[in-house]
């Protein structure tokens, strides 16, 4: 049972362009929304976050949206540029207490520059 | 660099063996998760420690078993080795539990043939 689901394996963009990554969950209970970054040959590296409290959170080129209601999430990336290019994992976590995060599979993004 | 360290990089060992995978938090971290990634999955949680006690355990198979020392380095030993265990296996570690922000090591690659 998949709770937290990347259905792209993978993107691709046009140097300049927007990328939109898309995330959706099954798990109510989940209330702290993340994503990491990972290049190959290196661990993933967190990007950004958003509290369920929150619809929407921006760190730059970055922005999340959260729409609890349709449980899903999304990463913009605006503009995006070649060393974005990575694969994209969303996770998801459901508060206090041990912070086990849940993974999404995945999506590779390619910037075409 | 995350600052989490994580040996060996690779690891290459037969069906039936045991191995020992280590991981070294950043300065101050008390916390340390352990995941897997097999090919073309997510991350999967196995198990968290924090200060030196079991936090969480996620799909650990019993064949698995995980320690952290009073130095705060983590050990993950693999036993009854079998071909399926072959994966990317990421240590990464946080300050305390109350923060989904996680610091990953560069992961320790098994395959068993």
């Amino acid at each position: 049972d998949q709770q937290v689901k990347q259905n792209s394996p993978s993107l691709s963009v046009q140097e300049g362009r927007i990328s939109i990554l898309n995330c959706d969950y099954t798990n109510s209970m989940f209330d702290y929304f993340l994503w990491y970054k990972k290049y190959p040959a290196e661990g993933p590296t967190f990007l950004i976050s958003i509290s369920s409290i929150k619809d929407k959170n921006e760190d730059g080129r970055f922005t999340v949206f959260l729409n609890k209601s349709a449980k899903h999430l999304s990463l913009h990336i605006v503009p995006s540029q070649p060393g974005d290019s990575a694969v994209y994992f969303c996770a998801a976590s459901s508060g206090a207490g041990s912070y086990q995060l849940t993974f999404g599979k995945g999506t590779k993004l390619s910037v075409i520059p | 660099d995350s600052g989490v360290t994580q040996t060996p990089k690779h690891l290459i060992t037969a069906t039936g063996q045991r191995v020992t995978l280590r991981c070294s938090p950043r300065s101050g971290d008390l916390s340390v998760y352990w995941y897997q990634q097999s090919l073309d999955q997510g991350l999967q949680f196995l198990i968290q420690y924090y200060n030196g006690e079991e936090r969480a355990k996620g799909n650990i198979l019993e064949r698995f078993s995980a320690q952290q020392f009073p130095d705060l380095h983590s050990e993950l030993n693999l036993s009854s080795l079998e071909l399926g265990d072959s994966a990317l296996y990421f240590c990464a570690s946080s300050v305390s539990f109350v923060t989904g922000e996680l610091f990953f090591g560069e992961g320790s690659r098994l395959t068993v043939l």
